[in-house]
């Protein structure tokens, strides 16, 4: 199957500042890609899905505000978490869409907030 | 909405034996994706295995398999000779045709545990 990777796979930051999860497809080109959030022991939860060159399409309940996706070239997305909270941390996971039916995950950048 | 129900949090069996999880899933379409993935430890996400709905016969993948029972919206994952590398959360996954934009419905998740 397809490569897709993730950086970083972990951060600490402290409450207040931004952060930014890049997550890379390596052998394909991703039309559409993907973010969830999976909490401990918990589901994965989808957050926004972005097609290139086009803005995110949230899921309700995600302030997209707070949760900056952009998807600049069919190989690249980021997820900024802007002003982190405690209550943001959680495990982060992006998955991208070539041309087929399947998914593609990342390994995950698991975030905690001071 | 699709939902996906996965009513056992936890399963264990025995290495070398076969286990069944379960997995049901609520849906007004008739045509959609099914599908297994399994998260081990590393948190990895990993496509077991997939069903398209309009296909009546079971996928298989080795020692994996499903049964799909569509009348009753139902998708089990059979593994058979459970090896010590099975353990993991097992989630189903539901995936429209038509609408949802390609979204995948995931399922609470299965943990299961094997015994050596």
């Amino acid at each position: 199957g397809a490569v897709v990777s993730q950086h970083p796979s972990w951060v600490i930051c402290k409450s207040g500042t931004s952060v930014k999860i890049e997550c890379r497809s390596l052998d394909f080109q991703a039309t559409t890609m993907f973010w969830y959030r999976q909490f401990p022991k918990q589901s994965l939860m989808l957050m926004a899905t972005s097609n290139e060159g086009s803005k995110a399409t949230y899921e309700q309940g995600v302030e997209k505000d707070k949760f900056l996706i952009n998807h600049a070239s069919l190989t690249l997305s980021t997820l900024t978490v802007t002003s982190a909270h405690p209550e943001d941390s959680s495990f982060y996971i992006c998955s991208e869409k070539g041309g087929g039916n399947e998914q593609f995950f990342g390994p995950g950048t698991r975030l905690t907030v001071l | 909405a699709q939902t996906v129900t996965q009513s056992q949090p936890e399963m264990s069996v025995q290495e070398a034996e076969t286990v069944t999880l379960s997995c049901t899933y609520d849906t007004s379409e008739s045509d959609y994706y099914l599908f297994w993935y399994k998260q081990p430890p590393s948190r990895q996400m990993i496509l077991v295995i997939r069903q398209e709905a309009y296909k009546q016969q079971n996928a298989t993948e080795n020692r994996f398999s499903v049964n799909f029972q569509k009348a009753a919206k139902s998708f089990s994952l059979k593994i058979s000779d459970s090896q010590l590398g099975d353990a993991a959360m097992y989630f189903c996954a539901y995936r429209s045709v038509k609408s949802s934009g390609d979204k995948l419905t995931f399922g609470t998740g299965t943990r299961l545990a094997v015994r050596p």
